[in-house]
């Protein structure tokens, strides 16, 4: 199956610094998306972005579908920025997501 | 919009019980809803897919006759975990595909349910 790898595996960021988080992924895609899991265990929609480039905020995403990655980008980071950061992948005629090993970020005041 | 609940958010149970695990979508109609699992500090596994109306499909490894998944409308679908043991303590979290209107193929969690097996 698909091999979805992300990096780093842990962050730790002062309050107010610019981080920049990697995906990538082993075989062509038709969805990808990438989530925020809070300390309670919700996980977050933050974008549905199998390519291009999107802003929400402070965040924003970039996926390059030809070379099989894609980037998050957090700007200005605040300490409800903490969690975990995960992608997820769908191939092409299929539904089901395959999930990375998530990026664990600790935004300290 | 696209809001999933999940009930109950939390259970303890003896070994050897049944546990029901509801997931409903909200404001939206699901043709196909999704029930992981996830442990301490890894990431999400899926376990099986639901298609309302017809039967689950499950993942390599994942037992059907232990998770029997039940999708019987486009709203709700429901995990019991039967015969529940200590090793199946586990954090389950269930998602909903959007059929249409919004971005397909998108998928949104419900909150999870956090199960305790003593």
């Amino acid at each position: 199956g698909i091999q979805v790898e992300q990096s780093p595996p842990d962050l730790i960021l002062q309050e107010g610094a610019n981080s920049t988080l990697r995906c990538n992924f082993s075989d062509s895609v038709n969805n990808l998306q990438w989530f925020h899991q809070n300390p309670w265990g919700q996980l977050i929609n933050l974008f549905y972005i199998p390519s291009g480039t999107k802003q929400n905020g402070r965040l924003s995403a970039t996926t390059v579908a030809t070379e099989r990655y894609s980037l998050l980008y957090i700007s200005s980071s605040q300490t409800t920025d903490s969690g975990v950061y995960f992608c997820a992948v769908n191939k092409a005629a299929g539904n089901k997501l395959t999930f990375g090993g998530g990026t664990r970020v600790l935004v300290k005041p | 919009g696209a809001v999933v609940s999940q009930h109950p958010s939390w259970v303890i149970c003896k070994s050897g019980t049944s546990v029901k695990i509801e997931c409903r979508s909200l404001d939206f109609q699901a043709t196909t809803m999704f029930w992981y699992r996830q442990f301490p500090k890894q990431s999400l596994m899926l376990m099986a897919t639901s298609n309302e109306g017809s039967k689950a499909t499950y993942e390599q490894g994942v037992e059907k006759d232990k998770f029997l998944i039940n999708h019987a409308s486009l709203t709700l679908s429901t995990l019991t975990v039967t015969s529940a043991h200590p090793e199946d303590s586990s954090f389950y979290i269930c998602s909903a595909s959007v059929t249409s209107g919004r971005a397909p193929k998108t998928q949104y969690f419900g909150p999870g349910t956090r199960l305790l097996v003593l």
